[in-house]
C-alpha cells in the first residue's frame, strides 16, 4: 500500500531563515511521483514542486528546492529565506505513475508558522 | 475565472439531508478529481472522472455518496441523508491529460465547506 508521511504537526522559521519540512513515502511502486502543496488559509491547495522517482537531480523552483532521497525514500521541502507570506499548511503528495491516471495521495500536513 | 471554480463555499445541513456540491473545472480539462478533507487531515481521494465517466469511485466512503458528470465539464458530488461525520470541506481538482505540463500536477478549487448539524 502507497503512503505519506509527515511527521511534524508544525514547524517555525524566523523570516529570512530557510526551513525543512520532512516527508517519507512507502510505495513498491518503481516509477512514481512526489509533489509538495501549500495550502493557506483561503483552502486552496497550490501546486508547489514536483519530483520525478527517476529524476537524477533534486527539483527547485525558485526559493523551493526538494532533498529527494530514494534509497531513504524521503522527499523534503527545503525553503530558504522564508517570508511571512509561506506560513500556511504544507502537504507531500505522491502519484503513482502506472494505471494510467494521476490519483495524488497526501500525507496529513505540516503548519508552517513564519516569525517576524 | 481560469481556475477551478467550486459552489457553494461554505453549506450548513441538518443531519438526515441531501446536499449537492458543484464543481466547475478549468476550461479543457478532461480530468476532474473530488477528495475530502477532514479538519486537521490531509485530503483523501474519492472519485475520479476522465471525461464524463467515472474512472475510480473507490474512495466513496458509502452509497450515500454520488457523483456525476454528464457533459464532461462541470460535476455535481451528491450526499444522501447527510451524517455528522460528512463534516468536512470538500475539494474539487482538475488537469489537462495531455500537454508540455505532464507532471500531473492537479488544479484545486477551494473548496465547498460542509457542516451537517
Amino acid at each position: 500500500a502507497q503512503k505519506i508521511t509527515q511527521t511534524q504537526p508544525g514547524m517555525f522559521v524566523q523570516e529570512k531563515e530557510a526551513v525543512t519540512l520532512d516527508c517519507t513515502y512507502d510505495t513498491s511502486d518503481p516509477s512514481y511521483g512526489l509533489f509538495w502543496y501549500k495550502q493557506p488559509s483561503s483552502g486552496e491547495m497550490i501546486f508547489l514542486i514536483y519530483q520525478g522517482s527517476y529524476d537524477q537531480q533534486n527539483a527547485t523552483e525558485g526559493r523551493y528546492s526538494l532533498n529527494f532521497q530514494k534509497a531513504r525514500k524521503s522527499a523534503n521541502l527545503v525553503i530558504s529565506a522564508s517570508q511571512l507570506g509561506d506560513s500556511a499548511m504544507y502537504f507531500c503528495a505522491m502519484r503513482r505513475s502506472s494505471g494510467g491516471y494521476n490519483k495524488l495521495i497526501f500525507g496529513a500536513g505540516t503548519r508552517l508558522a513564519v516569525h517576524p | 475565472g481560469a481556475g477551478v471554480s467550486q459552489t457553494p463555499s461554505n453549506k450548513v445541513t441538518e443531519k438526515g439531508k441531501y446536499v449537492e456540491l458543484r464543481c466547475d473545472p478549468i476550461s479543457g480539462h478532461t480530468a476532474l478529481y473530488w477528495y475530502r478533507q477532514s479538519l486537521g487531515q490531509g485530503p483523501e481521494f474519492l472519485i475520479y472522472f476522465q471525461g464524463t465517466g467515472a474512472a475510480d469511485d473507490s474512495g466513496l466512503p458509502n452509497d450515500r455518496f454520488f457523483a456525476v458528470r454528464p457533459e464532461g465539464s462541470v460535476s455535481t458530488l451528491k450526499i444522501q441523508r447527510t451524517e455528522r461525520g460528512d463534516s468536512a470541506v470538500y475539494l474539487c481538482a482538475s488537469r489537462p491529460t495531455s500537454g508540455t505540463l505532464n507532471t500531473g500536477e492537479l488544479f484545486f478549487g477551494e473548496g465547498s465547506r460542509l457542516t451537517v448539524l
